[in-house]
């Protein structure tokens, strides 16, 4: 079956960094997607991966390895605004995606 | 402002009635989607729409139906609605899909609060 794994909950200070880690089986691979939710509002897009490696946007990276089926959004220099839910997901062979739970990240001053 | 827009923002129904959530956008997307979120779970996808004419069920379409008469507009409809249909109603877009070489970015509305008693 097709599968997303997150953690629930993460805590992290202000100022800090933190890794979100999520792994991933799908039929197929097309690509990782990384969203921010802010509380009841909608997903935003924030990253994509299809390369095994690091890309940089700003505060923000993302990694993918494939053979590992394995990703992690890295965030720096935390606000109290990166308060969000995290989602994760990966798009399969039929270019489905395939969602995680999220991940809720708590900014504690 | 471009962007989607999904109405009603919050609605409490009882069980039986038949409902339409709208969802409209103005970004000219080809690919439009319906997913419902619950807490503990991802977000699952219902319906789909690659382009105008076309509909296909996601991984939840049971007690759901959709249509695509033109570009802009996908409605999302409950014949029945029952309580496990209470959840957040995400309608979603994208200029293209990832198979014909775009970039799969889904643009998210603010979504569709639903309570069936």
């Amino acid at each position: 079956g097709q599968n997303i794994d997150q953690p629930t909950e993460m805590t992290a200070t202000e100022g800090a960094i933190v890794q979100i880690n999520c792994t991933y089986q799908t039929s197929g691979f097309n690509g990782l997607f990384w969203y921010q939710q802010h509380a009841g509002e909608a997903p935003t897009f924030l990253s994509y991966n299809v390369l095994d490696g690091l890309e940089e946007k700003g505060r923000f990276s993302s990694f993918l390895s494939r053979s590992k089926g394995y990703s992690y959004l890295l965030l720096k220099e935390l606000q109290m605004k990166d308060s969000a839910s995290y989602l994760c997901a990966a798009m399969d062979s039929n270019y489905q995606l395939i969602w995680g739970a999220g991940t809720k990240l708590i900014i504690k001053p | 402002i471009a962007g989607i827009t999904q109405a009603p923002t919050s609605q409490i129904l009882a069980a039986g009635r038949r409902m339409t959530l709208r969802c409209t956008q103005d970004m000219r997307h080809n690919a439009m989607y319906w997913y419902r979120q619950d807490l503990g779970l991802g977000l699952r996808l219902i319906h789909y729409s690659n382009t105008a004419g076309t509909t296909g069920k996601g991984e939840v379409p049971d007690g759901y139906s959709v249509s695509r008469a033109n570009t802009d507009d996908f409605p999302l409809t409950l014949a029945s609605a029952v309580p496990s249909q209470t959840s957040v109603y995400f309608c979603a877009s994208s200029d293209s899909s990832r198979s014909s070489g775009g970039t799969g970015e889904l643009f998210f509305g603010e979504g569709s609060r639903l309570t069936v008693l």
